[in-house]
């Protein structure tokens, strides 16, 4: 079993949907969670970065954590065409975002 | 705004041959990152330096690849002799207080 289980997609949705990405975990340790995004043939590229239980936003994305449920989600509002990419989590146990173990990633399209 | 550059893009090299790919990172930024993501993966993270000293490489397949930071600014990453298994993209990143980059990666097929 991985450590990192990431909902596979992929998913497609209208121009203006929410969109909910997901991830659970088994390793309790991990303290830092991020959500990358990936283009097509580009490297990923962080998203957003959070420590612990809770809510954070940033513009149209909101990223939760419940620890309890060791579960994570990444939520766009008013998706965009050019919110289509690749979005990975990724799990640390500690400020070393490097050695972060990632999900495998869904792919979105979001269509005009 | 200059990021890390990352050379050759793509690479097809025949099995049980040699390749090596070169890391550019953000200047200034200490840390060095070498991940291997394999098509549908996430990526996996082979080796870190700090400056010009490895930090982790215990997922590093030793045997085959190799990987050095002269002077703490350019990398390079090597693997000797190649599996078919290798064929990935090789993402270098670069961090620095507060800030992590991906390069582009090299597209490596290993036939």
């Amino acid at each position: 079993q991985k450590e990192v289980e990431q909902d596979p997609g992929p998913l497609s949705v209208p121009e203006g949907a929410i969109v909910s990405l997901n991830c659970t975990y088994s390793n309790s340790a991990f303290q830092y969670f991020m959500w990358y995004r990936q283009y097509s043939r580009k490297g990923p590229e962080l998203l957003m970065y959070t420590y612990s239980s809770g809510n954070k936003e940033d513009g149209r994305f909101t990223a939760q954590v419940d620890k309890s449920s060791k579960y994570i989600s990444l939520f766009i509002r008013d998706s965009q065409p050019s919110d289509s990419a690749t979005y990975l989590c990724a799990m640390s146990y500690n400020t070393n975002a490097g050695k972060s173990t990632f999900g495998d990633g869904t792919t979105l399209t979001v269509k005009p | 705004e200059a990021g890390v550059a990352q050379s050759p893009r793509y690479k097809i090299i025949e099995k049980r041959q040699s390749v090596a790919f070169w890391c550019n990172p953000i200047s200034g930024h200490a840390t060095l990152y070498w991940y291997q993501q394999i098509l549908g993966q996430g990526p996996k993270l082979l080796i870190q330096f700090q400056n010009n000293g490895v930090v982790d490489d215990s997922q590093l397949p030793k045997d085959r690849f190799s990987a050095e930071r002269l002077k703490g600014v350019d990398s390079t990453l090597k693997i000797q002799p190649a599996k078919l298994e290798d064929s990935a993209v090789y993402l270098c990143a670069s961090s620095g207080p507060g800030e992590q980059y991906f390069g582009p990666g090299t597209r490596l097929t290993v036939t």
